[in-house]
């Protein structure tokens, strides 16, 4: 059965300390993996598409890359306004367009 | 383009009630998803439509959850004797095409059984 395991749960970071969400995905094969943003209370919030690995997407201090087994988004000096939680989601190739989602990480980011 | 509207935004609703939600997709969006997320956890699949036909349905969903999709457009979701278990956000999404997509999410319907 697909899978989708993210870590850390929950990630503190000082304003402009960099770092990396994980994203552990196990699927028969794979048609894509999302990431996404969710604010508290809202629905989440669409950020990249990856498709086969070595891809790389990047959007402001955003970076997502995607290898056969993971995916990680790189956040390069965060702002405030970058705490929430990010969510991935996975799609496998064997059918249907079922889509699988990790728990998320939720980000605080500290002036 | 207005983007995924979901009504109610709240429901509170006693133990054995019955409860419906809407969800209007963006327009020409093809495919509709249905999602519930509880506290501290991602959204659950638990069925999604290609125009008007639902094409899968999670194992974990329970005969009390019905979903409709009439004309290809708006659907709804519906839980017959609700339990305290129940309460989640809800949340539909949609996506364009016959491929692989991106889903664009609504707000959601927050959902309170007493």
């Amino acid at each position: 059965e697909d899978q989708v395991t993210q870590s850390p749960e929950a990630l503190r970071l000082q304003e402009g300390e960099s770092s990396s969400l994980n994203c552990s995905y196990t699927v028969s094969g794979l048609r894509g993996l999302f990431w996404y943003r969710q604010d508290p209370g809202k629905g989440p919030e669409f950020l990249f598409t990856l498709y086969s690995a070595g891809e790389e997407k990047e959007k402001e201090r955003l970076k997502a890359t995607l290898t056969k087994k993971e995916s990680f988004l790189h956040i390069t000096a965060p702002k405030p306004e970058d705490s929430a939680t990010y969510l991935c989601a996975v799609q496998d190739n064997t059918g249907g367009f079922k889509t699988i989602f990790g728990a998320g990480t939720r980000l605080f980011v500290k002036a | 383009d207005t983007g995924v509207s979901q009504d109610p935004r709240h429901k509170i609703t006693k133990r054995g009630q019955n409860v419906t939600f809407r969800c209007d997709p963006i327009s020409e969006h093809n495919r509709l998803y249905w999602y519930r997320q509880t506290l501290g956890q991602g959204p659950e699949f638990l069925t999604y439509f290609q125009n008007e036909a639902q094409l899968e349905k999670s194992r974990l969903l329970s005969d009390r959850f019905s979903a409709e999709r009439p004309k290809g457009s708006f659907s709804t979701l519906e839980i017959q004797r609700t339990e305290q278990g129940d309460s989640a956000m809800y949340l539909c999404a949609s996506s364009a095409g016959q491929g692989f997509y991106e889903q664009y999410f609504g707000p959601g319907t927050r959902l309170t059984v007493t």
